[in-house]
């Protein structure tokens, strides 16, 4: 199976704290995105990260890529109460159709 | 500027009962995704079409599922019959190219009985 797992599964820090979430996956991809999920709430999408870029950054959200290892992480810094919420990692197929493989994901929640 | 709008939010019905959910991407996207979402399996693609035509829909767990894009601006996902089992949130996303990030509507939740 092309999906990626999340780890770990749920998360609990304090507002201010730093929020780190891993994703593994199996074959090789094109791009890797990250989205979030509110609760009731479709998916927003975060960031997507291409197979030959190893870092990306955007406001509070820094996504590294190790291809290598099959793996991706996703940090917030300086977390809020407003990032609590379900987070997912989705890779695509370096070949054939482009539909996206989502991960079970982690459940973030941030203390106020 | 308007997202990707789903109907109805929740639907509740019994089982054998046909259920239309239906789908409007936004305006200028060419593909389009629907998607299940439950607590056992998580999200999982069902069906995704590009300019209208319909790509892989190896995701459709039954011939109890179709799904139809008529045009550009609409798309509808129908489980006839339905049973519990199919109870779930059923979410369309829609993006401007296969490879693009896809915006996602806030689904429908939807319980067979």
């Amino acid at each position: 199976s092309q999906q990626g797992e999340e780890d770990p599964q749920a998360l609990s820090i304090q507002e201010g704290e730093n929020a780190t979430m891993n994703c593994s996956y199996k074959t090789s991809i094109n791009n890797l995105q990250w989205y979030r999920q509110n609760s009731g709430r479709g998916l927003v999408h975060l960031i997507l990260i291409r197979s030959n870029e190893r870092e990306k950054h955007s406001g509070r959200l820094r996504v590294t890529l190790d291809t290598s290892k099959k793996s991706s992480s996703l940090l917030i810094t300086a977390s809020r109460a407003a990032d609590t919420a379900s987070y997912f990692c989705a890779t695509d197929k370096q070949t054939g159709a482009n539909n996206l493989f989502f991960g079970t994901g982690t459940r973030l929640t941030v203390i106020p | 500027d308007a997202g990707v709008i789903q109907s109805p939010r929740h639907e509740v019905t019994e089982m054998g009962q046909e259920v239309t959910l239906r789908c409007k991407p936004i305006s200028g996207h060419n593909s389009l995704f629907w998607y299940r979402q439950t607590m056992m399996r998580g999200l999982e693609l069902l069906i995704y079409f590009n300019n209208n035509v319909p790509i892989d829909d190896s995701g459709m767990p039954e011939d109890r599922f179709s799904a139809k894009m008529p045009n550009a601006s609409f798309s509808t996902l129908k489980i006839q019959p339905s049973e519990p089992r199919d109870s779930a949130v059923y979410f369309c996303a829609s993006s401007f190219a296969e490879d693009q990030p896809q915006h996602f509507g806030d689904g429908t939740r939807l319980s067979i009985l």
